[in-house]
């Protein structure tokens, strides 16, 4: 079955930096693509990022472009989201979705908590 | 930026009663592709969202057949047939037409 597990999130310091992970099984990762949502806490969904299944076209929110990079590792089945100059509006639970080109995002992964406080 | 509007945002419902949630975009979600990317998630609390609807109307696996949805170009809606203790949650429409993807405000189902 598909799963998408994210990990990486923490606690960090305005200004730090993070890099989150997602592995992925139960499915061919390099036919789909890939997305990075967040949601801070007590809100709703914010989109964050988008890569293509090639890793070719990428995406991402103004609220995190230039600060954030997206990547992903067909090989290792893992997709990737570094995060610099964090600001304390980053904290959320950063969620890991799957992509089918034909209908839309599909899986999600249970989240990870990036917390940016001093 | 495509702006994602739903109503209303609070559902209280009694069990086995219809629910029916809304969904505006401020502009047509038709792709040049000719589909609609517009999907409804469900999140339960302290749960992850869930995929319940697809390209307006298509139900994902494992969906239950009382969620239905309809609609087209910039008016959608969501209709649970009757509602069960196990729909309470936030429900959230999502257009993934144009970058960057956007999402609705979410609508509180509960119990009444």
């Amino acid at each position: 079955q598909v799963q998408l597990v994210e990990s990486g999130g923490g606690l960090v310091k305005p200004g730090g930096s993070l890099r989150l992970s997602c592995a992925a099984s139960g499915f061919t990762f390099s036919d789909y693509y890939m997305s990075w949502i967040r949601q801070a806490p007590g809100k709703g969904l914010e989109w964050v990022s988008y890569i293509s299944s090639s890793g070719s076209t990428i995406y991402y929110a103004d609220s995190v472009k230039g600060r954030f990079t997206i990547s992903r590792d067909n090989a290792k089945n893992s997709l990737y989201l570094q995060m610099n100059s964090l600001r304390a509006e980053d904290t959320a639970v950063y969620y890991c979705a799957r992509g089918v080109y034909s209908y839309g995002i599909d899986y999600w992964g249970q989240g990870t908590l990036v917390t940016v406080s001093s | 930026d495509i702006v994602m509007t739903q109503t209303p945002l609070s559902s209280p419902v009694t069990l086995g009663q219809p629910a029916s949630i809304s969904c505006r975009s401020s502009q047509s979600l038709v792709h040049s592709d000719g589909n609609t990317y517009l999907s409804w998630l469900q999140q339960r609390p302290g749960q992850p969202p869930r995929l319940l609807i697809y390209k307006i109307s298509n139900r994902f696996s494992g969906v239950p057949d009382r969620f239905s949805g309809s609609g087209a170009g910039t008016d959608f809606t969501l209709k649970i047939s009757r509602v069960e203790a196990e729909d309470v949650g936030v429900y959230y429409c999502m257009q993934a037409t144009q970058f960057p993807f956007t999402f609705g405000p979410g609508t509180k189902v509960d119990i009444k």
